[in-house]
């Protein structure tokens, strides 16, 4: 079936350093790559989105590039903020189906220290 | 703020009771998606309500239920609750069965 993987937490960076979360999909046919963020005692927030191959979503300094070669999605960007500290969740939805579909990654942890 | 509404924010209860969760979709969202989030299992979708209707069903317990009623609100009602049903449970909704979705802030249910 459908699934998505992501690289492990919890991931601690230093503010204004280059952060790259990895994330790599196994779907039939191109679904639509989606990046959630979950901020402390919130709900998750869609964050970025790519429907087709070589989109690139972008949103608050954040993109992600649909790569169907690699089957990846990776979250970058070039310089972190305190407020970045987050979970981000990588998900698709498969081509044609709704969001009923939605599957999610497990997450990755995200702590910027100052 | 996402606009959707989510009550209780904490519920604790204990093994074997019953427990309503509810949601108010966002204003003009006629979906309503349930969610499981656990350490263990990550966030499970549980089931799917379109303007009153089951829609669609994931990895939901017989021992849960939920509904839609006609204000568009929802409750996912759980029953016989075990230790291991303690999780935080989303909400979302969105416009029609679209991709977008709108979550709720969660319900943290402890079973002690």
């Amino acid at each position: 079936g459908d699934s998505v993987t992501q690289m492990e937490g919890p991931v601690t960076l230093s503010e204004e350093a280059f952060l790259t979360i990895n994330c790599t999909y196994t779907a039939t046919g191109y679904p639509s790559l989606f990046w959630y963020v979950q901020y402390p005692g919130e709900g998750l927030q869609l964050l970025l989105k790519a429907t087709k191959a070589d989109d690139k979503g972008s949103n608050k300094g954040f993109e992600a590039t649909y790569r169907k070669e690699t089957t990846s999605f990776h979250l970058e960007k070039g310089s972190v903020q305190v407020s970045d500290s987050a979970v981000y969740f990588c998900a698709l939805i498969p081509r044609g189906q709704g969001a009923q579909k939605l599957v999610f990654g497990q997450g990755t942890r995200l702590t910027i220290n100052p | 703020d996402s606009g959707v509404t989510q009550t209780p924010k904490h519920l604790i209860t204990a093994t074997g009771q019953r427990v309503t969760l509810r949601c108010s979709p966002r204003s003009g969202d006629l979906s309503v998606y349930w969610y499981q989030q656990s350490l263990d299992q990550g966030l499970q979708f549980l089931i799917q309500y379109y303007n009153g209707e089951e829609r669609a069903k994931g990895n939901i317990l017989e021992r849960f239920s939920a509904q839609q009623f006609p204000d568009l609100h929802s409750e996912l009602n759980l029953s016989s609750l075990e230790l291991g049903d303690s999780a935080l449970y989303f909400c979302a909704s969105s416009v029609g069965a679209g991709e977008k979705l709108f979550f709720g802030s969660g319900t943290q249910l402890s079973v002690l």
